[in-house]
Parts: structure tokens; sequence; C-alpha cells
């Protein structure tokens, strides 16, 4: 089965520090990788997505990520955080074809201001 | 953007009713929807897969007779939680998609569910 896994439950770091938060996927074929953020209260939103070409995104609020096929990565990073980026983050997968998407465990990011 | 949105907000009901919980794409016809689970302090669990005018997919684990999945329409899918029970307390979510093509899916704000 496939699976999603985020290395770090929770990370805390000060305002203007750099953020990278760890994803891995389980090999299977062709995957579409995902970033989920959802701050305190809200619902889940997108904040960067792959399907193909350019290995590295960017997404909204600042956030990039890397694909990297040979380490079945896809880690988030941010050069400089804001106490608003206090969130929970999910990295996800979906496979193949179909939409369904695997959820690594979300980690907790807080941002002391 | 895509919004989805869910009624209600929250419901508390006593042990051994049933909770309908709606979910409903407002500006985007979504051939398909998800449902997941949320426990506190934990990742999103997918429950079911629904594609408009067929039958769902559950998961593995998931009781089909329990939690009921209707997606009648492109804009609208339900989750009825029958005979429910304390265990079944949980923040479900929904999400959708636009289907094959359109693999993102814009997720609900969610329904918190007390069984009491």
């Amino acid at each position: 089965a496939q699976s999603v896994s985020q290395h770090n439950h929770h990370v805390i770091l000060s305002e203007a520090a750099s953020l990278e938060l760890g994803c891995n996927y389980s090999y299977g074929g062709t995957v579409n990788l995902f970033w989920y953020v959802q701050y305190p209260g809200q619902h889940l939103q997108l904040l960067l997505k792959y399907f193909s070409g350019d290995p590295l995104v960017k997404g909204i609020k600042g956030f990039e990520a890397e694909f990297i096929k040979s380490k079945f990565s896809f880690n988030l990073r941010k050069p400089s955080v804001q106490w608003s980026d206090t969130a929970e983050y999910f990295c996800a997968a979906s496979y193949g074809a179909g939409n369904k998407l695997t959820f690594g465990g979300g980690t907790r990011v807080l941002v002391k201001p | 953007g895509a919004v989805v949105s869910q009624h209600p907000s929250r419901v508390i009901c006593k042990s051994g009713t049933s909770v309908k919980i709606e979910c409903r794409s407002l500006d985007f016809q979504a051939t398909t929807m998800f449902w997941y689970r949320q426990f506190p302090k934990q990742s999103l669990m997918l429950m079911a897969t629904s594609n408009e005018g067929s039958k769902a997919t559950y998961e593995q684990g998931v009781e089909k007779d329990k939690f009921l999945i209707n997606h009648a329409s492109l804009t609208l899918s339900t989750l009825t939680v029958t005979s429910a029970h304390p265990e079944d307390s949980s923040f479900y979510i929904c999400s959708a998609s636009g289907g094959q093509g359109k693999p993102e899916q814009y997720f609900g704000p969610g329904t918190r569910l007390t069984v009491t």
C-alpha cells in the first residue's frame, strides 16, 4: 500500500528562521504530490502541488518544495517564516490516474514571535 | 478558487441516532467527492470515495452500512452516520475534485460530530 511519511511531528522555531519539512512517499509509479496547510480552526488549503516538469515547485505564501525522485522526497521549504505560518502541514500523494490522496501524519509548526 | 462547504459545522447527537452531513461544491462541478475522518492531533484518514451517480467505494475497515454516502448530484454529497455511538465522535472532512485530469482536491471546513 502506498504511504506518505513526514519526519517531524512538531517543529518550533522563531520568526525569520528558515523552515524545512521532510516528506517521503512510497514508490508507486506515477505520483502527484501536494502540500496542504491547516491553520488553527480553519480547513485544509493547498500550498503547492507537483505533477510533472520542473521539480522545484513554488507555492503560495512564499513556500516552495522540491521533488527529488531518487530520494522519493518532496520537502517543503520557506526561507523566512512568520508568526502567521503557525499551522499544521500535511504532505499528500496521489498515485497513477486516481485522485485518491494518501496523507502523511502532519507536522505541527509553531512560530514564536 | 474552488469552494467547498459543509453543513453542519458542529453537531451533537445522542447515541443510537443518525446524523447527516452535507458537502457542497459551490462554484464547480465535483465529479468525485471524498470523505475523511480526522482524529485529534492526527492526520486525515480516507473513509470513502464517491463518484456522482454511482456507489461509493469504501476504504478497508470502514463499514459501508454505518457510514452511508450519497452523491446524487455534481455539487452535493452526503454522509450519514447511522446509529451513532460515542466512538464515532470525530471531525469529518469532505473534499471535492473535478475528476480525471483535475486531481486537486478542495477541502470543506469539516464537521465536528459529538455523540453523547
